[in-house]
């Protein structure tokens, strides 16, 4: 099956640092989404993009569709305690829905 | 809060005990879907539901049986599972628009099976 890399596997960050993650694929998808999962919980919708190029914002998340859309990126400002989880990014064409490898985000107060 | 709703949140079970999952939505979304999860790893498809009819089955055991009963309801029934069962099992679901194909998927918060 189609496969989403993501990178970089997991992250240890001071509170306050910036996050900086991505997703490549070796084909193209029409639509990328970025999802955090919390422990016990489902993921989360955090970011969808339709638009190669797009750059859409949700409060301190950041994410790109990538020119090629291959790939797409997210960025987390002034990252807080609580943006602890795994993030997925996830491609969606036609029917089909791929997810990411995931990232494992770790803030330290 | 999720709008897609899973119960029961935990499930033990024995290997010769039959249940099933249930999931509701009433987003008007006419795609459900049942995913496998395991520790740390992403969600992996199980079965998809497009206008309450199974159109995918990503050659899940038969030990797994989904049901659609109607538009809002996904239900999936259990019978002789096996301890490499054990998962987080999530339950989505989308808008459908024609051409464009699914939407973004909206998740439950799942069901914690474990089998003994």
């Amino acid at each position: 099956g189609q496969q989403l890399n993501q990178s970089p596997q997991s992250m240890f960050i001071q509170e306050g640092e910036d996050v900086s993650m991505n997703c490549t694929s070796s084909s193209i998808f029409n639509t990328w989404l970025w999802y955090k999962q919390e422990p016990g919980e489902g993921p989360v919708l955090l970011i969808a993009l339709y638009k190669a190029g797009e750059l859409t914002s949700n409060g301190r998340l950041t994410a790109q569709f990538g020119i090629t859309r291959k790939d797409s990126f997210l960025n987390i400002s002034a990252s807080i305690p609580s943006d602890v989880g795994i993030y997925f990014c996830a491609g969606l064409t036609g029917n089909q829905f791929y997810f990411g490898t995931g990232t494992s985000l770790t803030v330290i107060p | 809060d999720t709008e897609v709703t899973q119960t029961p949140k935990h499930l033990v079970m024995g290997m010769t005990n039959k249940k099933s999952l249930k999931c509701e939505q009433h987003m008007g979304h006419r795609a459900m879907y049942w995913y496998k999860q395991k520790a740390k790893k992403p969600p992996e498809l199980m079965f998809v539901y497009s206008y309450e009819k199974l159109s995918i089955n990503e050659s899940v055991p038969s030990r797994f049986s989904p049901e659609c009963p109607n538009s809002s309801l996904l239900n999936l029934h259990l019978h002789a599972l096996q301890p490499e069962d054990s998962a987080l099992y999530l339950c989505a679901s989308s808008q459908k628009r024609g051409s464009l194909g699914n939407q973004p998927q909206h998740f439950g918060d799942g069901t914690r099976l474990s089998i003994l």
